[in-house]
Parts: structure tokens; sequence; C-alpha cells
């Protein structure tokens, strides 16, 4: 069974510092791995998605890592912005799960201005 | 404008009543999600269909149930059977190429039973 794993699950930055977000999964048979942010009351909204034969993905501010052997996912925020505050959760879909997505508890981000 | 319209945003209803909530998607997705996210935790998978008039349960199925009569919509009901029905909800769709693609989110319903 596929468990995902995010530490801490609540982080405060302040503004202008660089966020570093963590995500481990139990069963490395992942075919990608999604981050999601989440606003208070809202949806998710995909922020990037790593393909299980990509190491990285880039977008913007944000830079997401994947190391399919150790099981982690990194998502690394620069310069970080009061914006930024919300929750960000990693799903990652593999066989273990039966090929459905499984979810991380996620981290909440305040970024202080 | 394409995506994800989940309706009501927020429901209150009465212990033992059931209640249905909306999922539309104009995204031409084969595939349809229902999760339930609760305080603090990450999402739950409830039920999901990847082709009309077929669903599957996902990990948190009892109390609740689908249809998928159509390829846009896919309505959840909660049933009185579900024992502790106060959640968010959040429904999903992507294209049948799970593998490669990405799940896109609804702006999910509150659900309140008292």
């Amino acid at each position: 069974k596929q468990e995902v794993t995010q530490i801490p699950a609540a982080l405060s930055v302040p503004e202008g510092e660089n966020l570093v977000l963590n995500c481990s999964f139990t069963d490395s048979a992942i075919y990608n791995l999604q981050w999601f942010r989440q606003d208070p009351g809202k949806g998710l909204t995909s922020l990037l998605l790593i393909q299980s034969s990509q190491r990285e993905q880039t977008s913007g501010r944000l830079n997401a890592s994947l190391d399919k052997s150790s099981g982690r996912s990194t998502l690394y925020i620069a310069a970080s912005q009061p914006g930024d505050s919300a929750t960000y959760l990693c799903a990652v879909f593999g066989k273990a799960a039966g090929n459905k997505l499984t979810f991380g508890g996620g981290t909440r981000v305040l970024v202080k201005p | 404008d394409g995506g994800i319209t989940q309706s009501p945003k927020y429901l209150f209803r009465k212990e033992g009543q059931n209640v249905t909530l909306s999922c539309e998607q104009n995204l031409n997705h084969d595939a349809m999600y229902w999760y339930r996210q609760d305080p603090g935790q990450g999402l739950r998978l409830i039920y999901y269909s990847q082709i009309v008039n077929d669903f599957q349960k996902g990990d948190i199925a009892e109390g609740y149930s689908v249809s998928r009569e159509k390829k846009e919509s896919f309505p959840l009901t909660v049933t009185s059977a579900q024992k502790n029905p106060t959640a968010f909800y959040l429904c999903a769709s992507s294209t049948l190429q799970g593998i490669l693609d990405e799940q896109y989110f609804g702006p999910g319903t509150r659900l309140t039973v008292t």
C-alpha cells in the first residue's frame, strides 16, 4: 500500500525567503507525482506534474525534484511572497494504489510580510 | 471557459437525509473522481469512473453512491448510512491517460450535517 507523507505539517517564513517543501512516498513504482496548491475553502490547483522518468520540473519560481529510488520529492519556491501562503499537497499516481492518486496530508505555509 | 463546476458551494442537511452533490465538467475528460477532505488531512478517494455507466469504489465508498449517465456529469449521493458525512467534497477529472495527465479539480462543496 502506498503512503505519502509531508513534513512539516506547517511552515512559517519571512517574505523573500526560499521555501522548501518535502514529500516522501513508500512505494517507488509510481507513474507520476503532482504538486497542488489549495487556498482555504477552495479546490486544488495543479502546480507541477513530474513524470517518473523525469528528475525535475520548473514553472516560474517553482521547481520540483523527484528521486524515485529514495521515494522523495521536493518543491522549491524561490523568493516567497505573501501570496504564496496556502496549503501545498503532493500526490503520487502508481500501481501500489491501484493506478489512483494517493495524497499526502499537506504542508500549510504562511509567508509573513 | 473550460473547467469543473461543483454545486452548491455550501450544503446543510439534517441527519438521516440523503443529499446529492453535483459535479459537471466541460473538459471532455473520460475519467472523473470524488474525494473527501477532512480538516488537516489529505484527500481520500470515494468513487471514480473511467467511462459512462461504469464506476468503481475508492478507499472510503461506504455510505456513498454515484452515477455516470453522461460523460460530463458525475453526481455523488451521501446517504444516511454515512456515519460522519460532514466534510469538504472535491470532484476531479482527467483524461484516461492518467499516467501522463494531470487531475483537474473543482472548487469543492462543503457539506455540514447536523
